[in-house]
This record gives structure tokens, sequence and C-alpha cells, in this order.
């Protein structure tokens, strides 16, 4: 089946000890995005890919940064996480301005 | 800049009641509407997608209406069962996906 995968699913880091996140997808969709989800809020974009093209949210801090190495695959580096990056970390993908499809979550803990 | 709002923020029915869930968003120059399942832990499950053009998308006990005059979309659960309990998600596609708090379902058996 299709899908958007996410892996690991639990990941536990040390305060500024740097982690990092991957998504892969079989759908062959060009878009992909990586999205922040705390307990009870909405999820909030960070940024997104259009192909290559690296399109980063104005609010999103300087600690996040991504890659997307080819079209299947996308990482999200956390540089130096603090208490507050703890969260869900949701990896999306889609054509251009049609259905999303998520991964089932990355579930960050910061000791 | 898009603002989606979802009411109730919770909501609590007797199983096998139909209800309808609200999404309501203030910049109507969308391409799309997407109504998604989340449950407690986990990713979010694609319902139903609607696209600027249509009025209205169906899936099984599920039906989704656009209005994007009003800027508003509904989400109507038929007979519902105590596996809809899920927080359900609405988001609007402009150049990116805005998404509101969703509403929190309870269907109690």
């Amino acid at each position: 089946d299709a899908m958007v995968i996410q892996n690991p699913r639990y990941q536990v880091t040390q305060f500024g000890k740097p982690v990092t996140l991957s998504c892969s997808q079989t759908l062959n969709h060009n878009v992909m995005y990586w999205y922040q989800q705390k307990s009870s809020q909405a999820p909030k974009l960070l940024f997104h890919y259009y192909d290559k093209d690296f399109n980063n949210e104005a609010d999103t801090p300087d600690n996040f940064q991504s890659r997307r190495p080819n079209t299947s695959f996308c990482f999200l580096d956390i540089r130096s996480p603090g208490l507050g990056d703890a969260a869900m970390y949701l990896c999306a993908t889609s054509r251009v301005n049609n259905e999303q499809f998520f991964g089932p979550g990355t579930r960050l803990t910061v000791l | 800049k898009q603002e989606v709002t979802q009411i109730p923020a919770a909501l609590s029915v007797p199983e096998g009641e139909n209800l309808v869930l609200n999404c309501s968003f203030t910049d109507s120059a969308i391409y799309n509407l997407q109504w998604f399942r989340q449950d407690p832990g986990k990713g979010l499950t694609s319902l139903l997608l609607i696209q600027s053009s249509q009025r209205e998308q169906t899936s099984g006990r599920l039906n989704a209406s656009l209005d994007k005059s009003s800027g508003r979309s509904t989400l109507y659960i038929a007979a519902s069962q105590p596996g809809d309990s899920a927080t359900y998600l609405c988001a609007v596609s402009g150049h990116k996906f805005y998404f509101g708090s969703g509403t929190k379902l309870n269907v109690k058996p």
C-alpha cells in the first residue's frame, strides 16, 4: 500500500542533544510537509517542500532544519532540543493543492 | 491570514445519534477543504476532501458540505458509533494548509 512512513515512532533525547526525524513516502507526491503538534492543539506547519523548493514558516525557530535529498525522503533536524520542543511531529505529503496524507507521527520527549 | 475555527471544541453524544461538526474560515480563496480524524497519540487520517468547486462529498456515514461564500463547512456523521470517538479536524488549503483546533467527539455506548 502506498503510504507515508515516519521513523522512529518514539524518540527520547536529552536537552541540547541533536535529533533527526525521518519521513519517507511511496506516493510519489511532490509536496512534503513537517508539522509540530502539541497536546490538544492544531498542527503547526514548520516548513514544506515543493519538489526541492524549501519554504520556511516565518515563526519556525532556527533550531529546526530540514533536508529533502530526493522525492521520497525528508528529514527534520532539531539542532539543540529544548523542553518546549517536546511534541508530536507529523509528516504529510500531497500533490499541489490536493489531498494531504499523513504519517503516524513521531512523539519526541526531551529530558 | 486565514483563520480556521471549529465549534464545539468537545461534544458528547449517545450512540446512534446523528451529529454535525462545524468548521468556519475567514478567507474564501481556498483550493479545497479536508476533514481528518485523529485518534489519541496517532497521526491524522483523511476522511473527505472537498474541492473548492464542489458543494459536498460523501463517504459511508459521513457527509461533508462546503459553502465558500459564507466560509463554512459541516461534517455530518450519521448513526454515530463508539468507534467514531476521536478528534475531528478540518483544514483549508490556500498556498498551504490551515488547520482548526478540532472537535473532540465522545460517543457513549
